[in-house]
């Protein structure tokens, strides 16, 4: 199956825009899911179908996808936007996770 | 409101089996794909199963090919993951979600609070 690959880290001050990469082979000609997972929760969904909002995500979460490179953007970066965050596609038969970035917000 | 409620984890033998459950509620559960996916302590997101709306089909990581296998009762409105030769490496917090699908393509879009599994002697 194929990889996603996320940075690990990335860091903003308050109000900054965030932009957290996921790359993989030719990602531009899949779907690409976004989760949150703060700390001792569970993940939820912010980005479905590479750029669209579930109801209740802010309109501050933005996704795009193109070439082999997926980007989720939060623009205004809140304290309370810290989290780690996934992006996720599906190959074939089997859905696959990248390795995850923790946004911290300074 | 879409709620799913894992219950079943806990400590096994290397070796041993063990039956996670998922109840759902909320949604018309045969309609949609559910899924487990996995988190080792301190580390990021593993997908495990899936196993589409009404009877199937199923999906498997290659991770636990042949030794998991999931199931569903569309009366009860509970998935399962029957866990069998279980390894230490198995070890992690198990939550199951409920699929959606565009295309041909699987996401997850609502998640339950996970239950831990813990693979040891």
């Amino acid at each position: 199956s194929s990889e996603l690959t996320q940075p690990p880290s990335v860091s903003v001050s308050p109000g900054q825009t965030s932009t957290i990469t996921c790359s993989g082979h030719k990602l531009g000609n899949k779907y690409v899911f976004w989760y949150q997972q703060k700390p001792g929760q569970s993940p939820v969904l912010v980005i479905y179908q590479d750029n669209k909002r579930p109801s209740g995500i802010p309109e501050r979460f933005s996704g795009s996808n193109s070439g082999n490179t997926a980007t989720l953007t939060i623009s205004g970066t809140q304290p309370f936007d810290e989290a780690d965050y996934y992006c996720q596609a599906w190959d074939i038969s089997a859905a696959v996770f990248g390795g995850g970035t923790k946004l911290t917000v300074l | 409101e879409v709620q799913l409620v894992e219950s079943g984890g806990g400590l096994v033998q290397p070796g041993g089996s063990l039956r996670l459950s998922c109840a759902a509620s909320g949604f018309t559960f045969s309609s949609y794909a559910m899924t487990w996916v996995r988190q080792a302590p301190g580390k990021g997101l593993e997908w495990v199963s899936l196993i589409g709306g009404s009877s199937g089909p199923t999906y498997y990581a290659d991770s636990v090919k042949g030794r998991f296998i999931v199931s569903r009762d569309n009366s009860r409105a509970t998935f399962y993951l029957q866990m069998s030769s279980l390894r230490p490496e198995d070890t992690a917090g198990y939550y199951c979600a409920k699929g959606g699908l565009v295309g041909s393509t699987y996401y997850f879009d609502s998640w339950g609070q996970g239950t831990l599994v813990t693979v040891s002697s």
